[in-house]
């Protein structure tokens, strides 16, 4: 079946652009996470929905960053005054149910110029 | 909260032979632990893993083990094939909320023809 799938694949912006990175879930999980991950490291956590909700936002690095999942399926990262610093890929996964096993999507490698 | 450490960094070995992967955690009510393989462009795909109430688990070649007491973790690849190069993230879930996944920082194993 379908995985989880994230658009665009790559992004290049220019320094203090807004960015919008989308993930579709696979269908029927009912929890998304959003995390980030730079060169040579592990993923690091960036924030959970459950449902529509985003339940756990700590990893969130400042408010320049914001998701959203309206309708419980489909979730959009947005980041705004983009720094350089943002430069990483950005990873969605889902799982069935909260605590489950987590499934990963290709990611999107956002670059900030 | 959760700390994750993977060792080692990088490992090389030659088709057939074995290879070891082990982590450790800090947080000893940490209870679920998987382990995720990630190649070259692509997310990370879950490749095993093992709840705090069993100590080994093994799906063919590739087998986890847990000692809760030690509190650390490895991952075991048996009759190694050069398509396992990738590199391999151990992750634990913290206790609270169930809402993230700590990661190591990867290990990059190389299998020789």
């Amino acid at each position: 079946g379908a995985g989880v799938s994230q658009t665009p694949s790559n992004k290049v912006t220019e320094k203090g652009k807004y960015v919008e990175l989308r993930c579709d879930p696979i269908s029927g999980h009912t929890a998304l996470y959003w995390y980030r991950q730079s060169l040579g490291q592990g993923p690091e956590f960036l924030i959970y929905f459950q449902g529509t909700g985003a339940a756990d936002d700590s990893g969130l690095p400042n408010d320049r960053f914001f998701a959203v999942r309206p309708e419980g399926s489909v979730s959009t990262l947005k980041i705004q005054r983009t720094e350089r610093g943002d430069s990483a890929v950005y990873l969605c996964a889902s799982s069935l149910v909260r605590g489950g096993e987590q499934y990963f999507g290709p990611g999107t490698r956002l670059t900030v110029t | 909260g959760e700390n994750v450490e993977q060792h080692p960094s990088t490992l090389s070995v030659q088709e057939g032979d074995s290879a070891v992967i082990k982590c450790t955690y800090s947080d000893s009510a940490s209870n679920y632990f998987p382990w995720y393989k990630q190649e070259l462009g692509k997310g990370p795909q879950l490749i095993i893993d093992i709840r705090s109430n069993v100590g080994e688990k093994k799906d063919q070649r590739i087998a986890v083990t847990l000692n809760k007491t030690a509190k650390h973790f490895s991952l075991h690849i048996t009759e190694t094939q050069p398509e396992d190069s990738a590199v391999y993230f151990c992750a634990a879930h913290p206790p609270e909320g169930y809402n993230k996944l700590i990661f190591g920082a990867g290990t990059r194993l190389a299998v020789h023809p």
